[in-house]
């Protein structure tokens, strides 16, 4: 069965300045990755996805994200925060051929002014 | 498009009273998903539907929690009798069809508060 590790549960950072959510999994299989975005009181909105090919992918609102298969790793990165940027982020993973999909804990993103 | 609605947006009950959801996916989407998301924590599949069979309901608690979609549209969460842990926001999703890949869309969730 697949797990989702989300190594940071608050990441407060300054507005312009990079950052770098954190996401490990574990699976017996292939994957698919995720990651999804949750603004306060509303629902959850994908962010990008690793489906397969190219390990870097790149998202909405200047989110990027590389798949790292030996270290089964899917980072999200951004050069620059906006205050707007504040949420949650959620990564997820799923086995390819399968149904589920499994949620991490979550990180939850302040960018201060 | 119109995204997956829900109502009500927020809900207070007492403890062993009955309390249900509803969910109106998007239209076209084949798979319909209920996660019970508590305060700090990620969301937690409750239960899957594929039109309207159920394709996974391993950790919806049975004595308590339901589910139903009838006619593969829209769908209703019921949980009787509620206790104290049932707290948590429930959010309903759909998808084009339910294999991994397929991106999940997500309404904006029920608020649940027991007391």
């Amino acid at each position: 069965a697949q797990s989702v590790t989300q190594l940071d549960s608050q990441v407060p950072v300054f507005e312009e300045a990079p950052v770098e959510l954190r996401c490990n999994y574990s699976s017996s299989v292939s994957v698919y990755l995720f990651w999804y975005v949750q603004y306060p009181n509303q629902g959850l909105q994908l962010l990008l996805k690793y489906l397969s090919g190219s390990t870097l992918v790149k998202g909405i609102n200047g989110f990027e994200a590389e798949f790292n298969k030996s270290q089964t790793s899917f980072h999200l990165r951004k050069p620059s925060v906006h205050i707007s940027d504040t949420a949650e982020y959620f990564c997820a993973v799923s086995e390819t051929g399968g149904f589920k999909t499994i949620f991490g804990a979550g990180t939850r993103l302040f960018v201060k002014a | 498009e119109a995204g997956v609605a829900q109502s009500p947006r927020y809900k207070i009950i007492e403890k062993r009273q009955s309390v249900a959801f509803w969910c109106n996916p998007i239209s076209g989407h084949a798979t319909l998903y209920w996660y019970q998301q508590i305060l700090g924590q990620g969301p937690k599949l409750l239960i899957q539907f594929q039109n309207n069979g159920v394709v996974d309901d391993s950790q919806l608690p049975k004595d308590r929690f339901s589910a139903e979609r009838l006619k593969g549209v829209d769908s209703t969460l019921k949980i009787q009798p509620a206790k104290l842990e049932d707290s948590a926001v429930y959010l309903c999703a759909s998808s084009l069809e339910g294999r991994g890949a397929y991106e999940q869309y997500f309404g904006p969730g029920t608020r649940l508060t027991v007391t």
